[in-house]
This record gives C-alpha cells, sequence and structure tokens, in this order.
C-alpha cells in the first residue's frame, strides 16, 4: 500500500540558512508523482514543487528543490536562503499512476512545522 | 475561472443537522478531489470525480456522506446528520490531463470550507 513518512514533526531554522524536510515512501507502481505543498497558517495549499518518478534530475523552483533518492525512496525539500514567511506546515504527497487511466488521489504525509527564526 | 473556489468559507451545524459544501473547479479541468483535514494535519481522501462520473469513492463513509458533480453546477458533497468527528476542513482541488508525463498533473486546492458541529 501506498505511504508517506515524515518524521519530522517541528522545525526551526534560522532565517537565511538552508533547511531540509524529510519525506520518505513506500509503493510498489514503477510510475508515481511526489509533490510538496506549504500550508501557511491562513491555511490554503501551495503547490511547491514535483518530482516524477522517471524524471532523470531532480526538481528545482526557484528557492526549492528536491533531494530525490529512488532507491533510498526519500524525496526530501529543500529551502535554500529560508525567510520569514516560508514558517507554515509542509506536506510532501504521492500519487500512482492509475493502470486503468486517468489520475489517482494524493496521498499525504502527517507533515512538518517549520518555523523560521530571525 | 482560474481558481477552485469553495463556499461557504464556514459552515456551523447541531450534530444531527445536514451540512453541503460546493466546489467550482478551475474552468477546464475534468478532475475533482474532496479531502478532509482534521486538526490541522491528517488529509483524508474522499472522493473524486473525472467530469460529472465518480471516480474513486474509496474514501467516503457511504452511510452519511454523498457527492455529487453535475454538468454547469458546483460540485457538492452532502454529509447527512453531521457527527461531532466530522468537524474538519474540507478541501477541493481540480485537475487536468498533465502534458508532462503520466504522473504530473498538479492538483489545485481551494481554500477550503471549515465545518465545526456542535
Amino acid at each position: 500500500a501506498q505511504k508517506i513518512t515524515q518524521t519530522q514533526p517541528g522545525m526551526f531554522v534560522q532565517e537565511k540558512e538552508a533547511v531540509t524536510l524529510d519525506c520518505t515512501y513506500d509503493t510498489s507502481d514503477p510510475s508515481y508523482g511526489l509533490f510538496w505543498y506549504k500550508q501557511p497558517s491562513s491555511g490554503e495549499m501551495i503547490f511547491l514543487i514535483y518530482q516524477g518518478s522517471y524524471d532523470q534530475q531532480n526538481a528545482t523552483e526557484g528557492r526549492y528543490s528536491l533531494n530525490f533518492q529512488k532507491a533510498r525512496k526519500s524525496a526530501n525539500l529543500v529551502i535554500s536562503a529560508s525567510q520569514l514567511g516560508d514558517s507554515a506546515m509542509y506536506f510532501c504527497a504521492m500519487r500512482e499512476k492509475r493502470v486503468s487511466g486517468g489520475y489517482n488521489k494524493l496521498i499525504f504525509g502527517a507533515g512538518t512545522r517549520l518555523a523560521v527564526h530571525p | 475561472g482560474e481558481e477552485v473556489a469553495q463556499t461557504p468559507k464556514h459552515l456551523v451545524r447541531g450534530e444531527g443537522q445536514k451540512a453541503k459544501l460546493y466546489c467550482a473547479p478551475i474552468k477546464g479541468h475534468s478532475y475533482v478531489f474532496w479531502y478532509q483535514q482534521v486538526l490541522k494535519n491528517e488529509f483524508k481522501f474522499l472522493i473524486s470525480f473525472q467530469n460529472e462520473n465518480v471516480f474513486d469513492e474509496t474514501g467516503m463513509p457511504k452511510e452519511r456522506f454523498s457527492a455529487k458533480c453535475l454538468p454547469n453546477s458546483p460540485c457538492s458533497l452532502e454529509i447527512q446528520a453531521t457527527k461531532l468527528e466530522d468537524s474538519a476542513v474540507y478541501f477541493c482541488a481540480s485537475s487536468q490531463l498533465g502534458t508532462r508525463g503520466a504522473s504530473y498533473n498538479e492538483q489545485f486546492f481551494g481554500p477550503g470550507t471549515r465545518l465545526t458541529v456542535l
């Protein structure tokens, strides 16, 4: 069964430093996608970055990069040069490709609360 | 529209009352997903639609929950006889067939409806 594990309930980082949020996953399907979402205290879900299981390179989007280690089944999010506005909950999620076609639901981890200190 | 719209923003119901939530997906998106987020953490998948057809309903508590996506109308999620444990934020997300690859297809989330059952 699909599973996403985020082992860090809370993390803190000093402003302008980099931080890594851990995510490991479990799936038997060779075709899947991994997503990171940010949820600030206001509650909305903001898409950050995506990594496909067949992508050859690690995904990057501005200050966000994904450290994808397929053999270890890990997809850690790296935020460089942290800003105060990065303080939020961060969710890792996975979706498997449906054999019969179409797009499956997202399976979410429990989330990591990041606090950026000035 | 360019954003997923959800109404109402907040909904308060007495235990045993009915609750109805609405979601307007992004125009052109053919998939709609409903998730329940309890206590700002755990996301639980409820149901998904491909256009007006139920795609996956494995997460729905079928005794009291029902959902529809009819043409030219917002999608709806209805809870008959609400219980205290139904208190949560209900997110709707929509997506379209992606061009980047089989597992891509980002899900765009609405702002959520906070349901409080007293």
